[in-house]
């Protein structure tokens, strides 16, 4: 089974903060890395599928860079709000169906006001 | 925007009935997938079907069935319930291809007592 390792587990910070965490993964064979967002209650929702080594990617105040020769991505938030807690996963298509993805457990970010 | 739909958001069942999980979606995607949350796990997957009465195994297929009779629907099947499958369900979609996002349903907390 393909271990796909994020870190920290979980991350708690103050509003206004800027927050990163880390997701590595094999560097053979690669293919795409995908991250989520997951908030209490809501289901996972797409923020980023990369797939150019060197790639980086935007939405708001999250961006994500992609390092796939030594195999790790990193997701940043700048000036953290409450509303972007959640969990935050990552995923890895492997194999011969390539739709299936390994996630990996997530990073559980926590913003106080 | 896609739409995945989850038949039931909470289910309470009993320890050994068959329990049936539906899910449907609404973008022609060819992919679906069944997968469970459980604290400190993350997702783990247990079947997912790349075509009409097409199907692997996940990681976690025992005690489970699936059924793909029509592109938009795919359902799990739990032959004969047990406590131990007390657990969030996540149904998801995708496109063929691991660089296409998976999207998600709201979920669906089964109880087994």
């Amino acid at each position: 089974i393909l271990n796909v390792e994020q870190s920290p587990q979980s991350l708690h910070v103050q509003e206004g903060d800027s927050t990163n965490f880390t997701c590595s993964f094999p560097s053979s064979n690669f293919y795409a890395l995908h991250w989520y967002r997951w908030e209490t209650a809501k289901s996972p929702e797409a923020l980023f599928v990369m797939t150019l080594n060197g790639d980086e990617k935007k939405k708001g105040r999250i961006s994500a860079t992609l390092n796939t020769k030594e195999g790790y991505s990193y997701l940043y938030i700048k000036g953290s709000q409450p509303e972007d807690s959640a969990t935050y996963l990552c995923a890895f298509p492997r194999g011969s169906t390539l739709g299936r993805l390994y996630f990996g457990r997530g990073t559980q970010l926590t913003v106080w006001p | 925007d896609v739409k995945v739909t989850q038949s039931s958001r909470y289910l309470v069942k009993r320890t050994g009935e068959k329990v049936f999980l539906e899910c449907v979606q609404d973008m022609d995607h060819e992919n679906m997938f069944w997968y469970r949350q459980d604290p400190g796990l993350g997702l783990r997957l247990i079947y997912f079907s790349y075509d009409v009465k097409m199907k692997e195994k996940g990681d976690i297929p025992e005690g489970y069935s699936v059924s793909r009779e029509k592109k938009e629907r795919f359902s799990l099947i739990l032959e004969s319930a047990s406590t131990n499958q007390t657990s969030m369900y996540l149904c998801a979609s995708s496109l063929s291809q691991g660089n296409q996002p998976q999207h998600f349903g709201d979920g669906t907390r089964l109880s087994i007592l």
